[in-house]
């Protein structure tokens, strides 16, 4: 899950399993929800995104799940690959504020 | 395209420098966004812009100033640098307010 201050998450998974990462988020007039994937030294870059009319979307390798009644958001990633290691982060925009960013999740890839 | 472009990729300065960091995006978003990274942090708003000549603070604006003369460009400046400015600075930018966002390669600064 998501965290804030100087240590993040870390989830490790062997390559080739399923990796699961979670985020919960703080306001439930958000609408709209994006994971983002950053490798070090990198700027974030979009994965996949889902509306709040939507519990579900599949992309290439990643669904991204949405339960509102709790406030919770999922990224799954299916055949982990070596490459999928970085920091995975989600936001939340909508509902007339600024998107809020999340501190992220590491996701470490064993070969 | 070249998406989002930032400069320099690194940087040092002593207290009370200033400098300016820039950011140029091709892809004719309208709006632009100026973010600080803080190790273990979500990424925190300084500035925005909705388009050409418009702009607004967000959510940490100290010590900072932005400019958006033109569609492409959107500088940061930082003024009087202190070591609590010390960060990444990610620039990004957007097709629609607040959604998917398409960030540079990002800027980091050290004050001492």
């Amino acid at each position: 899950g998501e965290s804030v201050g100087l240590h993040l998450p870390t989830l490790s998974v062997q390559e080739g399993d399923n990796s699961i990462i979670n985020c919960a988020y703080s306001n439930s007039a958000s609408d709209y929800f994006i994971w983002y994937k950053q490798e070090s030294g990198k700027g974030p870059q979009f994965i996949i995104d889902i509306r709040s009319n939507m519990d579900k979307r599949q992309g290439q390798r990643v669904t991204v799940l949405l339960n509102k009644t709790v406030k919770h958001l999922s990224l799954q990633i299916a055949a982990t690959q070596p490459g999928d290691s970085a920091v995975y982060f989600c936001a939340e925009a909508g509902g007339g504020f600024k998107t809020i960013f999340g501190a992220g999740t590491r996701l470490f890839v064993k070969a | 395209n070249a998406g989002v472009t930032q400069t320099p990729k690194f940087r040092i300065l002593k207290i009370g420098q200033s400098m300016t960091l820039q950011c140029t995006q091709d892809m004719n978003h309208n709006y632009m966004y100026w973010y600080r990274q803080d190790p273990g942090m979500g990424l925190k708003l300084i500035y925005y812009s909705v388009g050409a000549g418009i702009t607004d603070k967000g959510e940490v604006p100290n010590g900072y100033n932005v400019s958006r003369s033109t569609t492409e460009d959107f500088p940061l400046r930082l003024e009087l640098a202190a070591p609590s400015q010390t960060s990444v600075y990610f620039c990004a930018s957007s097709w629609r307010f607040q959604e998917t966002q398409y960030f540079g390669p990002g800027t980091r600064l050290l004050v001492l």
